[in-house]
C-alpha cells in the first residue's frame, strides 16, 4: 500500500528535550512538508522540501529544524527552543501533475505533548 | 497570505445544503479543499484550477473564481458522514506551497 506514515502517533516529551518525529512516504513523491496544528486552528507550514538536500522554512520555522537526504523521509526535529511545542504535527507530501497542478496529501500526524 | 474561510462553524440537518466560502487577498492558481475529522488527519476532497472551473465529488461541488479570489464549497443533501472540519488551502502564483485558512467546522445532525 502506498503512503504517507508518521510514527509515533502520540509522543511525550519533557521540556528542554529535543524530539524528532518521522515522516516516510512511499508515493514516490518529490515534495514534502511539515504542518503544525493548535487547537481549533488552521495549519500553519513550518518547513517544506521540494527535492532531496533542499528545503525551505515556512511561516514558523523557528525551533524547528529537518533534514531531506533521502526522497522518501523527511524528519522533524523540534527543539528545545521551541516554546510551545504541544501540537499535533501533520506531515505531507505532494505529486504534480499535468498542467501545473498538484494534489497534496498527508500522513495521520503526530501528537506531541511537552510537560 | 492566509486566506479567510466563512463561516466559521455551522449546522445542519441531515439533507440540508451547506456553503462554505473561501476568499484571499492574493492572486490564486489553484484552490485544494479538504475535511477533516476530530483527531485524524485532512483528507484531500478535491482542487480546482483558476479558470473558474467546477468540480465534484459525491454530493460535494466547489467552484473557484479567479477574478474574485474566492472558492465555494458546495455540500447538497447533507450527509451524517459530512461533519467535521473543512480547510481551504490557496496556491498563489508562483508559489510551491499552500496556505490553509483556519477552518470550518460543519455538524450534521439527525
Amino acid at each position: 500500500d502506498g503512503g504517507i506514515t508518521q510514527s509515533p502517533k502520540y509522543l511525550f516529551r519533557k521540556e528542554g528535550q529535543n524530539v524528532t518525529l518521522s515522516c516516510e512516504q512511499n508515493l514516490n513523491h518529490d515534495a514534502m512538508y511539515w504542518y503544525r496544528q493548535d487547537p481549533g486552528q488552521g495549519l500553519r507550514l513550518i518547513y517544506y522540501s521540494q527535492i532531496v538536500n533542499d528545503f525551505q522554512k515556512g511561516d514558523i520555522a523557528e525551533g524547528y529544524s529537518v533534514s531531506r537526504e533521502k526522497k522518501e523521509s523527511f524528519p522533524l526535529t523540534v527543539t528545545s527552543a521551541q516554546k510551545n511545542p504541544t501540537a499535533f504535527y501533520l506531515c505531507a507530501s505532494s505529486r504534480q501533475l499535468a498542467g501545473g497542478r498538484y494534489e497534496q496529501y498527508f500522513g495521520p500526524g503526530t501528537r506531541l505533548t511537552v510537560t | 497570505q492566509q486566506p479567510v474561510q466563512s463561516p466559521q462553524a455551522v449546522i445542519l440537518r441531515e439533507g440540508e445544503d451547506a456553503v462554505i466560502n473561501c476568499s484571499s487577498s492574493k492572486a490564486l492558481y489553484s484552490v485544494h479543499w479538504y475535511r477533516q475529522k476530530h483527531g485524524e488527519a485532512p483528507v484531500f476532497l478535491m482542487i480546482l484550477l483558476k479558470g473558474g472551473e467546477q468540480k465534484g465529488h459525491e454530493k460535494i461541488s466547489a467552484s473557484f473564481n479567479e477574478k474574485k479570489q474566492q472558492s465555494s464549497l458546495y455540500l447538497t443533501a447533507s450527509q451524517l458522514s459530512y461533519s467535521g472540519t473543512y480547510f481551504c488551502g490557496t496556491c498563489q502564483t508562483g508559489a510551491n506551497n499552500l496556505f490553509f485558512g483556519t477552518g470550518t467546522r460543519l455538524t450534521v445532525i439527525p
